[in-house]
Parts: C-alpha cells; sequence; structure tokens
C-alpha cells in the first residue's frame, strides 16, 4: 500500500514550451503532497508543499508563476514547468502525506525533464 | 540558478561487511528522522525513522542511531549486498509544527558494493 506514481517518467521538450508532470497517490488520499528537483548527483531540494483546494506554498527562491502547481484533488497534485529553459532540465520527484503511517511521505518514482 | 555539482561521498564495502553511513543534521528543532535509499532513476524509499526521544531503532538488517548532543545520525547496514548498492540520504523535520512533515535532505552518501 501507498503507492505514489508519477507521468510522466521521462519527458524533452523544446526552450519555451510548457510541461506538465502529474502525481498521482494509488491507494490513498493524500492531505500534502510535496514536490522537488534534484540535479545530478545532489541531494533533494523541496520546491514547493501543497494541500487539497489551497494554493501551493513555495520555498524561497522557487519562482511560483514558473512551477505551476496544482492540487485539485486527494490522489492527484501537478506540477507544471512554464516556458521551460535549459537549466530546468531536472529530475522532479513528488511526494504525498497522508497513507497508513501519518506523515510519512511516499515518494513517487520521479520524472526526468530534458529541456533542449 | 543551477548549483555546482558535487562529487557524492562515496563508501565502499565489500559484500557481507558491515556499513555505517554517517549524517549531521542541523536543527536541534527536528524531532523527527528518517533514512531514504535511492537507487539510480528512482524515487527515494524509505528505510527507517526515528524519533527524538530514542537514540536507537532496528530494522531488518539496518539500525538508525540518534546523538542528539552532537547532532549526528548514523546508517548501519548488517551483511551489506550487492542489491544496498544506492545512495542514501538522512532527512529532518527541522521541528516544524506545521501538521504535516516538511522535510530538509543532508546532502547523501553512495554506498557501492562490491561481491
Amino acid at each position: 500500500g501507498a503507492v505514489v506514481s508519477q507521468h510522466p517518467s521521462w519527458v524533452i521538450c523544446k526552450s519555451g514550451t510548457s510541461v506538465k508532470i502529474e502525481c498521482r497517490s494509488l491507494d490513498f488520499q493524500a492531505t500534502t503532497m510535496f514536490w522537488y528537483r534534484q540535479f545530478p548527483k545532489q541531494s533533494l531540494m523541496l520546491m514547493a508543499t501543497s494541500n487539497e483546494g489551497s494554493k501551493a506554498t513555495y520555498e524561497q527562491g522557487v519562482e511560483k508563476d514558473k512551477f505551476l502547481i496544482n492540487h485539485a484533488s486527494l490522489t492527484l497534485s501537478t506540477l507544471t514547468v512554464t516556458s521551460a529553459h535549459p537549466e530546468d532540465s531536472s529530475f522532479y520527484i513528488c511526494s504525498a502525506e497522508g497513507g497508513r503511517r501519518t506523515y510519512e511521505q511516499y515518494f513517487g518514482p520521479g520524472t526526468r525533464l530534458t529541456v533542449t | 540558478g543551477e548549483s555546482v555539482g558535487l562529487h557524492l561521498p562515496t563508501l565502499s564495502v565489500q559484500e557481507g561487511d558491515n556499513s555505517i553511513i554517517n549524517c549531521a543534521y542541523s536543527n536541534s528543532a527536528s524531532d523527527y528522522f528518517i533514512w531514504y535509499k535511492q537507487e539510480s532513476g528512482k524515487g527515494p524509499q524509505f528505510i527507517i525513522d526515528i524519533r527524538s526521544n530514542m537514540d536507537k531503532r532496528q530494522g531488518q538488517r539496518v539500525t538508525v542511531l540518534l546523538n542528539k548532543t552532537v547532532k549526528h545520525l548514523s546508517l548501519q547496514i548488517a551483511a551489506t549486498q550487492p542489491g544496498d548498492s544506492a545512495v542514501y540520504f538522512c532527512a529532518e523535520n527541522g521541528g516544524m509544527n506545521t501538521g504535516f512533515q516538511k522535510l530538509v535532505f543532508g546532502t547523501g552518501t553512495r554506498l557501492l558494493v562490491s561481491p
């Protein structure tokens, strides 16, 4: 139980286009979802926290107009990278909280974004 | 902007050895700590956690030790296997009373297990 999926698992897009990444909790309702980005050989950096039905809370230095987060339901959050640039190329990982073990975050498999 | 890439600290061990991975955390207010394993191209996988009211917790082949005095966390893996090869991250919650766990991840250690 407590499975989180992400779609797509990898995506290549051209500069200036927008890309949407989905994060779903498959067998539990996620009260809170988190979005991280990870550059090669580096740690996970929290980008934003989202609660269903409310606006996401962004970490310092993360542009909310560039990284649009929508937490439309208790099982789905989306991250849209708008007007993507090569420096946005990264591994994006979501996690969800609200499974059997309260406060444990269950991580998705990640989405590799490459902007050309 | 994108940070300069860093080389992860690496621990190389032989199969069957015991491994110890260390982590120094920064926030003395943190009261919940977790170890994650991340294989290449995958999301982090929960290994074991510990609350600040404990100094040791054991799981299957893994033990986490917490020393709050020096803000140090360690993960011990017994009888390390090639399948344990991965990057290991510690995470702390910063003691934030926000109603959810906002995690801060450490820099990570790469564990290489040779047969």
